[in-house]
């Protein structure tokens, strides 16, 4: 069965305090990984795309690195604005050739000033 | 310029009435996607449409319906919402071929 795991379901950092969110997958037909940020009572955000292993991406404080079977979404003397929801999702390719979203459950994430 | 839009963003409504909620689009995407989100979980995959193809997930309940009349246009329709309908709906748009998807700001479902 296809599943995404996010770790952990929630950090708090201090400003300023670097840290990293993970995503693990087990799916099949990979076509993409996507990094997501959702703040309170709105719609995800596109943040990133990876597409294959070693790729990696960058914006302002993130940064998203892809193996074979994980992500992990680095922040780097993070803001209090960077407080929120990060989702991750995979792409993948099922019967037909239709391709679906297949979201993680989130890292709530605080940074106190 | 707001590119998928959700309408309403909050909607109420009573157990056992059927309810309505829309997604318009300007990307021209030819995939539409409909998430249900309940607080602090990962946003599910109820439908979604390939231009007029028409892809359920297989524990959708048949409570759920949806319809898309042209590729700007997408409505859910809760036959008989319950208590457990009460929950975030997301609509979601992109290209074919393993793109990212684009969401509205969702509407927030309250069954009284």
């Amino acid at each position: 069965e296809d599943q995404v795991t996010q770790s952990p379901e929630a950090l708090r950092l201090q400003e300023g305090e670097s840290s990293s969110l993970n995503c693990s997958y087990t799916v099949s037909g990979l076509r993409g990984l996507f990094w997501y940020r959702q703040d309170p009572g709105k719609g995800p955000e596109f943040l990133f795309t990876l597409y294959s292993a070693g790729e990696e991406k960058e914006k302002e404080r993130l940064k998203a690195t892809l193996t074979k079977k994980e992500s992990f979404l680095h922040i780097t003397a993070p803001k209090p604005e960077d407080s929120a929801t990060y989702l991750c999702a995979v792409q993948v390719v099922f019967s037909g050739g239709y391709n679906k979203l297949i979201f993680g459950a989130g890292t709530r994430l605080a940074v106190h000033p | 310029d707001a590119m998928v839009i959700q309408n309403p963003r909050y909607q109420v409504t009573q157990f056992g009435k059927p309810v309505t909620l829309s997604c318009s689009q300007t990307l021209n995407h030819n995939v539409m996607y409909w998430y249900q989100q309940k607080s602090s979980q990962a946003p599910k995959l109820l439908f979604h449409y390939y231009d007029k193809d028409f892809n359920n997930e297989a524990d959708t309940p048949d409570n759920f319906q949806s319809r898309r009349p042209n590729t700007s246009f997408c409505f859910l329709d809760i036959r008989s919402p319950g208590l457990g309908d009460a929950a975030m709906y997301l609509c979601a748009t992109s290209r074919e071929g393993g793109t990212e998807a684009f969401f509205g700001q969702g509407t927030r479902l309250t069954v009284v």
